[in-house]
């Protein structure tokens, strides 16, 4: 158990507006990633940081935007959301990708985040 | 062609029996390979990781890789209907790059 926690855990919100969701982590683990998970697609990546203000853009990250100011923190926003965005989003946490071999890729997930856009 | 392919079932199976799940991956450089098994509404977790070629057991689960043929498959034997849940095949390519698939639903019946 990695010590991931994500808040808030439900949402439910408006088109247009803004929704910051958040991942806090207690392992000291230096790589955090946002998925989104929808019927038939899987795990998606959002996007990724490798590090403190250090981050990228995944495979569906238009409409949204990531920060990461201290090592455990790592926030979701969706700037404008939209009905698209309707979606369980996962927080997820690597120990080291380059230098702990391939365990180092091994990824533990928070509890999730159900969020339903009207 | 998907990176990362599943059957999606529902694989169903008696109680005892093996559950034999399988996932193929295009990627041919990819190194490591994860099998993630996710309950309804919770979050998934890791239950095997595999980084060469051949067999890895644990307990009940095998997992077995097979990188020439770019595919990999988990066994579950004594199936319990505990095991009731989705299972993810995950492929990492390399770096901050791992490939998830959509999943198999997997019924064991008691």
């Amino acid at each position: 158990d990695a010590g991931i926690t994500q808040s808030p855990r439900h949402k439910v919100t408006e088109t247009g507006t803004p929704v910051t969701l958040r991942c806090h982590q207690t392992e000291n683990h230096r790589y955090m990633y946002w998925y989104r998970q929808d019927p038939g697609h899987g795990l998606r990546l959002i996007h990724y940081s490798y590090g403190v203000k250090d981050t990228d853009k995944g495979e569906v990250s238009d409409g949204y935007s990531v920060s990461r100011s201290k090592t455990e923190d790592f926030l979701l926003t969706l700037e404008s959301a939209t009905s698209s965005q309707t979606s369980v989003y996962f927080c997820a946490t690597t120990l080291d990708t380059g230098t702990s071999g391939p365990r180092g890729n091994e990824q533990f997930f928070g509890p999730g985040t159900r969020l339903t856009v009207l | 062609q998907k990176e990362v392919e599943q059957n999606s079932g529902p694989l169903s199976v008696p109680e005892g029996a093996i559950a034999s799940l399988n996932c193929t991956y295009s990627d041919r450089v990819s190194q490591s390979f994860f099998w993630y098994r996710q309950y309804s509404g919770k979050s998934p977790e890791l239950i095997m990781s595999i980084y060469s070629n051949g067999d890895k057991e644990d307990g009940r689960f095998t997992a077995q890789l097979n990188k020439a043929s770019q595919y990999v498959s988990l066994l579950i034997r004594d199936s319990q209907p505990s095991d009731s849940a989705t299972y993810l095949c995950a492929v990492n390519t390399g770096g901050f790059k791992t490939i998830f698939g959509a999943g198999t639903r997997l019924f064991v019946k008691a």
